[in-house]
């Protein structure tokens, strides 16, 4: 069965860091691009970050860019989140999502998510 | 940024209804639009993709169309399963974009 499953969410003062990891499983990791997806408590999806089969490419949106690092580890079929400066707005369950190329634009969908990962910030 | 809205936000209909929910780019997005079901407490769903191309395993009562800047996801008739919040998402360029949501309820 294709999976994704999230970890590392939890408490995190603002102004710290925290590393969300996803662990995939029943397909070929490498050649599948990988994003970040979250939602806000009460509050509609918000895309927050992708990366390319290879890992060669990485996006952002404007909000965590600077802030946050996507990155994957093909041997392992992980992927992960650093997330560092972390604020107030930031809290949200965070999804992995598997896209069905290995290419994230154009055109890219995300065909398998997670269950998500729940971070808070906050003091 | 491209920006993707949703209008209305909510909507009541009744078992059997045909629905359609409205989407519209600030931009010309060819035909890089993909349509996800959420449901409470759930992660989303595929259902659409490319704007009119229905994802593996979901039901045929599910169609989208469009291109440009104007899309329209349809539900022929409207299931007790399909009462969830529908969002649309442009590909065509980074940052991906979502639309607000459409919240369909039972009337």
């Amino acid at each position: 069965e294709v999976q994704v499953l999230e970890s590392g969410g939890g408490l995190v003062q603002p102004g710290g860091s925290l590393r969300l990891s996803c662990a995939a499983s029943g397909f070929t990791y490498s050649i599948y691009a990988m994003s970040w997806v979250r939602q806000a408590p009460g509050k509609g999806l918000e895309w927050v970050s992708g990366i390319i089969g290879s890992g060669g490419s990485t996006y952002y949106a404007d909000s965590v860019k600077g802030r946050f690092t996507i990155s994957r580890d093909n041997s392992k079929k992980m992927l992960y989140l650093q997330m560092n400066s972390l604020r107030a707005d930031d809290t949200a369950v965070y999804y992995c999502a598997k896209l069905s190329a290995i290419v994230v634009v154009p055109g890219g969908k995300m065909d398998v998510w997670g269950k998500g990962t729940t971070v808070t910030v906050s003091s | 940024d491209i920006q993707m809205t949703q209008s209305p936000s909510s909507l009541s209909a009744s078992v059997g209804d045909r629905v359609t929910i409205p989407c519209r780019a600030s931009q010309s997005i060819s035909n890089f639009l993909n349509w996800y079901q959420q449901k409470p407490g759930k992660a989303p769903k595929l259902l659409i993709y490319a704007a009119s191309s229905l994802q593996s395993g979901v039901p045929s009562r599910f169609s989208g169309s469009g291109s440009g800047t104007d899309f329209t996801l349809t539900i022929s008739s409207l299931q007790p399963e399909d009462f969830a919040t529908y969002y649309c998402q442009q590909s065509s360029s980074t940052p991906w974009t979502f639309g607000q949501g459409t919240k369909v309820e039972i009337k």
